[in-house]
């Protein structure tokens, strides 16, 4: 079992739609987690990160987090083609330096 | 500058060659990190520093593969021999801290390695 596993998609939402991400993790020991975006081509860079259970929103992005449940998900609302890219989770055990991160879902928003 | 610097951003090497790889950190971050990117693929961490030591060499994926960091700053990430499989984006990331739990990884632009 991978650490960190997304599904590699594509996953391709229509504009103005609610693009759903989700990522799993293994290490129960897990404490924060990051999304981050990559354009084709370009180098990763940070949306978002969440350590508490529940949701966190900023703008278009909500990042959801549930421990039990070994899972995160990003929801980004009113989906634009400037959105589409690739999706990183990352996760991080507090006191540790590592950043695991998943292969990513690719997220194509159709115009 | 203002963000992490990498060079050379392309490589093109034919295989047993040397490379290195250059990585200049964002002022003041003590935490630097090393990524594996291949074609399609997620991040592969390498190594990880803070300030001039590596605690955790274990995700260099062979001997070929070692790592400086002078200075508390540039580091330098060499393959020796290379082969074709090293082919793949190489990706360093500072943070200013790598203990609490909301440190952002500010990445570079990557070297694109490519053996022949």
């Amino acid at each position: 079992q991978k650490e960190v596993e997304q599904n590699s998609g594509p996953l391709s939402v229509p504009e103005g739609a609610i693009a759903s991400l989700n990522c799993t993790y293994s290490d129960r020991g897990s404490q924060s987690f990051f999304w981050y975006r990559q354009y084709s081509g370009k180098s990763p860079e940070l949306i978002m990160f969440i350590y508490s259970n529940g949701d966190k929103e900023d703008g278009r992005f909500t990042a959801q987090l549930n421990k039990a449940s070994q899972y995160v998900s990003l929801l980004i609302r009113d989906s634009q083609p400037s959105d589409s890219a690739t999706y990183l989770c990352a996760v991080k055990t507090t006191g540790t330096y590592k950043y695991i991160f998943g292969t990513g879902t690719r997220l194509k928003v159709l115009a | 500058g203002a963000g992490v610097s990498q060079s050379p951003s392309n490589k093109v090497t034919e295989k047993g060659k040397d490379v290195e790889l250059r990585c200049d950190p964002i002022s003041g971050h003590t935490a630097l990190y090393w990524y594996r990117q291949s074609l399609g693929q997620g991040l592969e961490f390498l190594i990880y520093f803070q300030g001039n030591s590596a605690p955790d060499k274990s995700g260099l994926p062979s001997d070929r593969f070692s790592a400086e960091r002078t200075g508390g700053s540039v580091s330098t990430l060499t393959i020796q021999r290379t082969q074709q499989e090293d082919s793949a984006v190489y990706l360093c990331a500072s943070s200013p801290q790598s203990g609490g739990p909301t440190g952002e990884l500010f990445f570079g632009e990557g070297s694109r390695l490519t053996v022949l």
